[in-house]
């Protein structure tokens, strides 16, 4: 079946430490995205990226970081500055050509930081 | 900066009761819209989404919306809400920027007395 594949589930790491949340999709979209879901503020974007080595930054891109070297894989790494990480992550992408294309969803990584 | 606003954070009707959900979006581009929904412990899935033609369109589960340019909006209506429509639902826009750039709002939840 085709989907969106985030590992792991849930995610622990010490404070001051950098943490990679995987992102790895099947159904051949172009774009994917990085969403972080806090209670009470909906989804809010980190990075997207339209094609394979481009990406852009959302509206709360400090203290994150993306790569985009596959078209399958967008992993968003967590680095230390950013000051409160601990949060609910998804993963969405879409096909590519048009903007009306729905997205579709990971299961989400919950990351907690020590 | 672009941002899409619900106006409902928190929603309780009777079955039977009709709903509306209140979608505004500030951007003065062309948009696509999209109305998502969040079942308890399931991912986030459409509803429904314009993108062109007429403005008012069904969606699944007997959900409609209408987008009025003017206002900005992409209010979602049902007339008839039953118990299994007890979920999160968030208004989404996706901005062509260069790339397509999709914002969400805060997200509505729903609670249906049964």
């Amino acid at each position: 079946d085709g989907g969106i594949t985030q590992s792991p589930k849930y995610l622990f790491r010490k404070e001051g430490q950098n943490v990679t949340l995987s992102c790895e999709q099947n159904l051949n979209h172009d774009a994917m995205y990085w969403y972080r879901q806090d209670p009470g503020q909906g989804l809010r974007l980190i990075y997207y990226s339209q094609i394979v080595n481009d990406f852009q930054k959302g509206d709360i891109a400090e203290g994150y970081s993306v790569s985009r070297e596959k078209k399958e894989s967008f992993p968003l790494t967590v680095t230390s500055a950013q000051k409160n990480p601990t949060a609910f992550y998804l993963c969405a992408s879409r096909t590519g050509a048009y903007g009306n294309q729905p997205q579709h969803f990971g299961d989400g990584t919950r990351l907690s930081i020590l | 900066a672009q941002s899409v606003s619900q106006h409902n954070h928190h929603v309780i009707l009777s079955e039977a009761a009709s709903l509306e959900l209140g979608c505004n979006y500030s951007y003065g581009g062309t948009v696509n819209l999209f109305w998502y929904v969040q079942y308890p412990g399931q991912h986030l899935q459409l509803l429904l989404k314009y993108f062109s033609g007429d403005p008012l369109v069904k969606g699944i589960k007997g959900f409609e919306a209408e987008f009025i340019k003017s206002k900005f909006s992409f209010n979602l209506r049902k007339p008839s809400v039953q118990w299994s429509d007890t979920a999160e639902y968030f208004c989404a826009v996706t901005l062509n920027t260069g790339g397509f750039k999709t914002i969400f709002g805060a997200g509505t939840r729903l609670f249906v007395k049964a």
